[in-house]
């Protein structure tokens, strides 16, 4: 049971142009999500994330949107740069307390290549 | 930002044979450390969360007698590949949430398991 989708397995993009990449998630007890981009063979790194009573977050180039009645939420990188090409997962949190308390469920992740 | 380390990154061993990975948070105290496993084009997939001083709380299907964790302290936790087989190699990540209570978890820079 997949609860974080990300349908796109990858996108490609001309530099400066926007990238935005999608997730979907099926569990609304959700309320916490994470965007992660990630090399080959290297762990995960941080990028931006939002809480659920937010519908937007933005730190420089990367913003964010929740959109909680479609259960849908976005990445938006502008302008995009080839040293964004990279694969990027959405990741919901569970924070309900006990063993479920920040736990990551990842998407499938999507291939991002910005063009230059 | 905060590290994580792994060690070691590269790791080769017979069938049959156990191998213990290292997680360390370098700079901040983690409570709680997740073990990952990622297959080729796939997703990270939650193994365990560990907890200091405390018992590994395992995902479904996850064996616990093969893959053991230990969390001796709050800035290392260890996981070992017990009577490694073939299927058992992976790419095996580990994170780390800050004991100040974000809900940003840091990943390690992953250690490639190969079971020959």
């Amino acid at each position: 049971d997949q609860q974080v989708k990300q349908n796109s397995p990858s996108l490609s993009v001309q530099e400066g142009r926007i990238s935005i990449l999608n997730c979907d998630y099926t569990n609304s007890m959700f309320d916490y999500f994470l965007w992660y981009k990630k090399y080959p063979a290297e762990g995960p790194t941080f990028l931006i994330s939002i809480s659920s009573i937010k519908d937007k977050n933005e730190d420089g180039r990367f913003t964010v949107f929740l959109n909680k009645s479609a259960k849908h939420l976005s990445l938006h990188i502008v302008p995009s740069q080839p040293g964004d090409s990279a694969v990027y997962f959405c990741a919901a949190s569970l924070n309900a307390g006990g063993t479920s308390y920040g736990k990551l469920t990842f998407g499938q992740g999507t291939i991002l290549t910005v063009h230059p | 930002g905060a590290v994580v380390s792994q060690h070691p990154s590269r790791v080769i061993c017979k069938s049959g044979t156990s191998v213990k990975i290292e997680c360390r948070s370098l700079d901040f105290q983690a409570t709680t450390m997740f073990w990952y496993r990622q297959f080729p084009k796939k997703s990270l997939m939650l193994m365990a969360t560990s907890n200091e001083g405390s018992k590994a709380t395992y995902e479904q299907g996850v064996e616990k007698d093969k893959f053991l964790i230990n969390h001796a302290s709050l800035t290392l936790s260890t996981l070992t590949v017990t009577s490694a087989h073939p299927e058992d190699s992976s790419f095996y990540i580990c994170s780390a949430r800050d004991r100040g209570g974000s809900y940003e978890q840091y990943f390690g820079p992953g250690t490639r398991l190969t079971v020959t």
